[in-house]
């Protein structure tokens, strides 16, 4: 069974551009997490998604959106981009919301804004 | 709002055990979760116990849990140096559906 895919893998952007990330659920799985991964916050929650609705939003401005699609995969855009912004993009998927599942990570996306 | 605080750094001899500890201050925590970060990678699930368990172990990992103190800790018996990474606690809440509320790792180094 393949795993959570993302894509891609490196970005390099400057100040001001947008940005769209891609992450594959594996096969079944229905919820999608994001993630944002950087040296000084850490792994900070940034939104879920299950069956196409949100389900949970972390605390970012609203230059961070997400949106996921009827076969689960997920997309995710920040506009104007900041400096502060470059950071590991995780995703994770998950076979249902709530209750325990495990949440299995892809590999992320590196973003690096200059 | 929720908490979830690990030392920075562990060094220990290979073939030692490995003692990694985390704690956390939500009270409605009902998942509590190990990931370990290696470089460039993202992260793999090593291990979870539910809230109403004391102990769970698999393999050579042991997790303890003490939820009167809110303390976790992740054991690695016979330590290797492919067990060199960043270890991650984490923490869920019932009612958070599947957010997650990390640590900020701890760095295993495992000399030979």
């Amino acid at each position: 069974k393949a795993g959570v895919t993302q894509t891609p893998r490196y970005l390099i952007k400057t100040r001001g551009q947008q940005v769209t990330l891609s992450c594959s659920p594996i096969s079944g799985h229905r919820s999608v997490s994001w993630y944002q991964q950087t040296p000084g916050q850490g792994l900070q929650f940034l939104f879920e998604y299950f069956s196409e609705t949100q389900r949970n939003k972390g605390n970012f401005p609203g230059r961070f959106s997400g949106r996921q699609f009827s076969n689960s995969r997920s997309e995710m855009n920040v506009s104007t981009l900041e400096l502060g912004d470059s950071a590991l993009y995780l995703c994770a998927s998950s076979f249902r919301a709530g209750f325990y599942n495990e949440q299995f990570f892809g590999p992320g996306t590196r973003l690096t804004v200059l | 709002g929720e908490d979830v605080e690990q030392s920075l750094f562990l060094s220990v001899r290979e073939g030692d055990s490995s003692v990694i500890n985390c704690t956390y201050t939500d009270s409605s925590s009902t998942y509590l979760y190990w990931y370990k970060q290696e470089p460039g990678a993202g992260l793999q699930l090593l291990t979870y116990i539910f809230s109403n368990m004391d102990m769970k172990q698999d393999q050579r990992l042991t997790v303890l849990l003490n939820k009167k103190d809110k303390h976790l800790s992740l054991r690695i018996a016979d330590t290797q140096t492919g067990d060199s990474a960043i270890y991650f606690c984490a923490e869920k809440s019932d009612n958070a559906g599947n957010m997650l509320t990390f640590g900020g790792g701890t760095r295993l180094m495992v000399k030979p």
